[in-house]
């Protein structure tokens, strides 16, 4: 069984200053993990995923991922935050069997100050 | 994403009334969900389906029912609303595969949500 555990409920960063939104996550197997983002009243959005390739991805929108298997972590970053980065995130974690389902984080608020 | 719709993206009920959430998707996925959004609780699944004949329960699936008419379409019944099902209700479709042993893909693509109001 998978699970997933975003660290943070809410985070605060000024306009220009980077961003860490954190994801700690369990599988049983060699999992897929993902970052989607939600803008007010908008659905979700796939920001980047992690498919066993490259364990650093990049995602859209200047953002990016590190899946770190020693700590279980996959923590979204981006070097200068910008005032429509503000929305919720989720961290999601899929497992590698086909019978697994897909497991959400409860979500990062993201709150950008000027 | 356009690819994936819900009917209707808005609606007020009252309690008692049977509702029903419709999905469909053109992006030609065999797996689809139904979610719904509640603040702080993140999305939490209500039913899945891994193709047309295999219907699975989420982790909150009381109170709901669900029919997968076709590939293209999943809806969520509501047979009697009550206040606590209001809430944000996303549906997704996903593109399971295998990419090597004991890993695979699974990439969701959410429709627009649908609001719903239980008074």
């Amino acid at each position: 069984a998978q699970s997933v555990t975003q660290l943070d409920s809410h985070v605060s960063v000024s306009e220009g200053t980077p961003v860490l939104l954190r994801c700690n996550y369990s599988s049983s197997y060699s999992p897929s993990l993902f970052w989607y983002v939600q803008h007010p009243n908008k659905g979700l959005q796939l920001l980047l995923k992690y498919t066993s390739a490259a364990t650093l991805v990049k995602g859209i929108n200047g953002f990016e991922a590190e899946f770190k298997k020693s700590e279980t972590s996959f923590h979204l970053t981006k070097p200068s935050a910008h005032m429509s980065d503000a929305a919720e995130y989720f961290c999601v974690v899929s497992g590698g069997n086909r019978d697994d389902k897909i497991i959400f984080g409860k979500g990062t608020r993201l709150h950008i100050l000027p | 994403d356009a690819d994936v719709t819900q009917t209707p993206r808005n609606r007020i009920t009252k309690t008692g009334k049977r509702i029903m959430l419709e999905c469909s998707q053109t992006k030609g996925h065999d797996r689809m969900y139904w979610y719904r959004q509640d603040p702080g609780l993140g999305l939490r699944l209500i039913y899945y389906s891994f193709d047309v004949k295999d219907i699975n329960k989420g982790e909150i699936s009381d109170g709901y029912s669900v029919s997968r008419q076709a590939q293209a379409k999943f809806s969520l019944s509501l047979e009697s609303a009550i206040p606590n099902q209001t809430a944000l209700y996303f549906c997704a479709t996903s593109d399971w595969g295998l990419r090597g042993i004991g890993s695979s893909t699974d990439t969701q693509y959410f429709g627009p949500g649908t609001r719903l109001t239980v008074l």
